[in-house]
């Protein structure tokens, strides 16, 4: 079946600037996950939805971040007057639960301010 | 808070030599997974362990969960071009966070 998607799959954008990256779970996956990796870096965890519901936001870098998931299915991240150091890639990925199940990684959104 | 420790941070082998990677966490863990990702890609996930001392084999990868649960190894047999990438493993942290660890970066010398 189809995999994770995530578009665009590249954004190149002006400081300031606000975008909004989007993230199509695997159908029936009741869990996603936002993550952050800077060039030859780690994941950085960022937020965590069970359903629609996200019960811990502390993970978002600054005010700036947020996302939501409806339906149980899409999920948007937003990224408001966007500055210099949120260039990265950003990962999703869902699973059909949040612990003892695997991640399906989408093949990120690489963003890029100028 | 929780850390997650990998070494080494790179590791340059010949084909054909071993490779071992470690994870290690300051707490006990429930559970540890392990991805790979290809330079350019995204991770793709390897496996699961769960019991302490729990010892899994995938072809020439074999996964290791300390008896403490607090540590786990990735080795590699025979290493191969295809191996090249960054393993991670990932352990669960509190209720809704997932850490990853800092990676080891493969390279394999043909």
């Amino acid at each position: 079946g189809a995999g994770v998607s995530q578009s665009p799959s590249n954004k190149v954008t002006e400081k300031g600037k606000d975008v909004e990256l989007r993230c199509d779970p695997i159908s029936g996956h009741t869990a996603l996950y936002w993550y952050r990796q800077s060039l030859g870096q780690g994941l950085e965890f960022l937020i965590y939805f069970q359903g629609n519901s996200a019960p811990d936001k502390s993970g978002l870098p600054s005010d700036r971040f947020s996302a939501e998931r409806t339906g149980g299915s899409v999920s948007t991240l937003t990224i408001q007057r966007t500055q210099q150091e949120d260039s990265a890639v950003y990962l999703c990925a869902s699973s059909l639960g949040m612990f003892g199940y695997e991640q399906y990684f989408g093949p990120g959104t690489r963003l890029t301010v100028t | 808070g929780q850390q997650v420790m990998q070494i080494p941070q790179y590791q340059h082998v010949q084909e054909g030599e071993d490779f071992t990677t470690y994870c290690n966490s300051s707490t006990t863990l429930s559970n540890i997974q392990w991805y790979k990702q290809r330079p350019g890609g995204h991770p793709v996930f390897l496996i699961q362990l769960v019991k302490s001392g729990e010892v899994k084999k995938q072809k020439r990868l074999t996964f290791q969960f300390g008896e403490a649960k607090k540590n786990s190894s990735l080795h590699i047999t025979a290493t191969q071009t295809t191996d090249v990438g960054t393993y991670f493993c990932a352990v669960a942290s509190g209720t809704y966070k997932y850490i990853f660890g800092t990676g080891t970066r493969l390279k394999v010398l043909a």
